[in-house]
């Protein structure tokens, strides 16, 4: 089963702008880790965020966690073509060990 | 790249059959997860292997199984196939409490 959901379901911006997505969770967690897929292919790892820690960046990507509210938001600043894709979150429960359970997902497509 | 490597790419089975898919983990990384990815769904933990051990699973049935060898390479078998098995199957390779790593899949068609 899924652990949370990644709103919005689907996001359409233009180049250059920024995108916000946003993803809620159901248990406790150890980490929170964002991946992004490309056309059904292998997952890559954007950023974790541990569970004490409440900002995170990497670049032009900006991750918040709120574990009182169980949600977390991923930022891509300056927005490019190449960062269409689908975006996921994951969650490693309170044991850790990296069994994660992940969101929905958000497709992202951004135009030129 | 990852350096963590999944083969076949792409594989069409037919029902009733087994699979075996392959994974290389990251160098020096020591534990390897699998995950079953539906078409429009995010991945699902099918089960985990820590140092040649099976470490936590998710909510499979058992013909699905795992090893893990010495070189922390791991095999996914899949035994008696049905339709629903068809998906993307991802490993990912992680070492103690940190990011996990991804391949980059294998589909699976099953008909």
């Amino acid at each position: 089963s899924q652990q949370g959901e990644e709103d919005p379901q689907a996001l359409s911006i233009q180049e250059g702008e920024n995108a916000t997505m946003n993803c809620s969770y159901k248990t406790s967690i150890n980490n929170l880790q964002w991946y992004r897929q490309n056309s059904g292919r292998g997952l890559v790892h954007l950023i974790l965020i541990r569970s004490n820690e409440r900002e995170k960046h990497s670049g032009r990507l900006r991750v918040t966690l709120d574990t009182s509210k169980k949600s977390s938001s991923l930022l891509i600043t300056a927005s490019r073509a190449a960062d269409t894709a689908s975006y996921f979150c994951a969650t490693d429960g309170t044991g850790g060990g990296n069994k994660l359970t992940f969101g929905t997902g958000t497709q992202l497509k951004v135009e030129l | 790249e990852t350096g963590v490597t999944q083969s076949p790419t792409h594989l069409i089975k037919t029902r009733g059959q087994q699979v075996t898919l392959r994974c290389s983990s990251q160098s020096g990384h020591n534990t390897v997860s699998w995950y079953q990815q539906a078409l429009g769904q995010g991945p699902q933990f099918i089960f985990q292997y820590y140092r040649e051990e099976e470490n936590g699973r998710g909510n499979f049935p058992p013909r699905f199984s795992g090893l893990q060898f010495p070189n922390y390479s791991s095999e996914l078998n899949v035994n008696a196939l049905e339709l629903d098995d068809s998906a993307l199957y991802l490993c990912a390779s992680s070492l103690d409490q940190g990011s996990a790593f991804f391949g980059q899949g294998t589909r699976l068609t099953v008909v």
